[in-house]
């Protein structure tokens, strides 16, 4: 399957923990973006890279959250001192650059719940 | 005013029958728009893009009216599989991010 991947799908936490996800993008996509789902919502963008550099964040990305993508392939995104209020489904997806539409492709997410 | 917004659901249709949904966004400067489809605890999947002169695939066709930021989707002959929630998704101005309506759910009978 050469789709995108992320690691974990499901991810049970205590408040106050740190969590971090990874994302394996569709290997000759050069863009990457991170979203949340929460229940009823549709996805709200977060942060999003060109190879390796992050080149627009939300508002929603409060300071305790960071991501990387240190070699332009796969990504990070941290979640530092967890609220009940991170639980929710972590989306990545990936596009090329020279793709007219840019059509972006989703990885299955990782599931977060902080108890 | 929200960025994107759709019908509210859930429309409930017996198979065969012709459903649209609606959707309207306020970015005029919003270049490429979306269908995407999402089933339930999935990620979103892309069901087709959207082009200005409206596009159909199979027993899908999706519109666009520029002047009047409306988007459109119609599925002919439901079948019981379509049941899913169908996310309309613009990018925003020139930039690569999209951004998602909260979704219409459908769901086909027997």
């Amino acid at each position: 399957d050469t789709g995108v991947s992320q690691n974990p799908r499901h991810k049970i936490t205590k408040r106050g923990q740190n969590v971090t996800f990874r994302c394996d993008p569709i290997s000759e996509h050069n863009r990457l973006y991170w979203y949340r789902q929460t229940l009823g919502q549709g996805p709200e963008f977060l942060t999003y890279f060109q190879n390796e550099a992050q080149l627009e964040k939300s508002r929603l990305l409060s300071d305790r959250f960071s991501a990387e993508r240190p070699k332009g392939s796969f990504s990070t995104l941290e979640i530092q001192r967890t609220e009940q209020g991170d639980s929710a489904m972590y989306l990545c997806a990936s596009s090329l650059s020279r793709d007219p539409q840019e059509t972006q492709y989703f990885g299955p997410g990782t599931r977060l719940l902080v108890l | 005013r929200k960025e994107v917004e759709q019908d509210p659901g859930p429309f409930n249709v017996p198979e065969g029958a012709t459903v649209a949904f609606n959707c309207t966004y306020s970015n005029s400067a919003s270049q490429s728009f979306f269908w995407y489809r999402q089933d339930c605890r999935k990620e979103p999947k892309l069901l087709m893009s959207v082009y200005s002169s409206g596009n159909e695939d199979g027993r899908f066709t999706a519109q666009l009216n520029r002047a009047s930021q409306y988007i459109s989707l119609l599925i002919r002959d439901s079948k019981l599989s379509d049941s899913a929630t169908y996310l309309c998704v613009v990018n925003r101005g020139g930039y690569s991010t999209l951004t998602f309506g909260k979704g219409t759910m459908l769901l086909v009978s027997p």
